[in-house]
């Protein structure tokens, strides 16, 4: 079973405020990703990186950052949440291409 | 990145075959074809991957023909938790920029 990890699971905030979801997996993979996806529609890559200090935006544009400062580790910030982000943001890692891409629960984000 | 197209819906009938077909016209040749199955507020699991011919494990088949610009996953004998979204993804070793379609949003009714 494939351990990665996102917390939190569910997030409500105000207007304005600084988020950081995180995520982390323990499978010691390069590669790691992360979607957004709204209920019902495609899944959207906003961000990926393919190993430390390397991050490279994806096809979809976003107001958020991410960083890789260590291999198991990629949390995505919002500075300052508005409610268009509301959105259930989907972190997955891999190790190349073979064997797909390991997904987390999301975080179901909500900004009022 | 090869783009792929799916149907956007399809309706069985419990303890039927489901065939879903997904076109990749682009394909290029170091690509793999990858499908995924995803329920509501979950994040996609993966459920096969294949090169050419066909490919099986113990939940599904799936056939690419010999110019591989399609590909078809096969679910034998379906239950009512097989409702789900179903992608597929045509990409390189490299995957490095992995972009999902629409998916098939699968409904299997009693």
């Amino acid at each position: 079973e494939a351990d990665i990890y996102q917390t939190p699971r569910y997030l409500v905030i105000g207007t304005g405020k600084k988020i950081t979801l995180e995520c982390s997996q323990t499978m010691g993979h390069d590669k790691m990703y992360w979607y957004q996806q709204d209920p019902g529609m495609e899944l959207h890559l906003i961000h990926y990186s393919y190993g430390v200090n390397s991050t490279e935006k994806g096809d979809l544009s976003s107001e958020s950052t991410v960083s890789r400062i260590r291999t198991e580790h990629f949390p995505l910030t919002l500075e300052s949440a508005r409610p268009s982000h509301t959105s259930q943001y989907l972190c997955a890692s891999s190790e190349g291409w073979l064997g797909g891409l390991f997904f987390g629960s999301g975080t179901q984000l909500s900004v009022l | 990145l090869a783009k792929t197209t799916q149907p956007i819906s399809m309706d069985s009938y419990e303890g039927q075959e489901v065939n879903i077909t997904c076109s990749h016209n682009n394909i290029a040749t170091n690509d793999y074809i990858t499908w995924y199955q995803q329920f509501p507020s979950q994040g996609p699991r993966f459920i096969i991957q294949g090169y050419k011919t066909k490919v099986t494990n113990e939940v599904a088949s799936l056939f690419i023909p010999a110019d591989r610009k399609s590909s078809t996953l096969s679910l034998p004998r379906v239950s009512l938790s097989d409702t789900a979204v179903y992608y597929c993804l045509a990409a390189d070793n490299a995957g490095n920029m992995l972009t999902f379609g629409g998916g098939t949003r699968l409904m299997v009714k009693p």
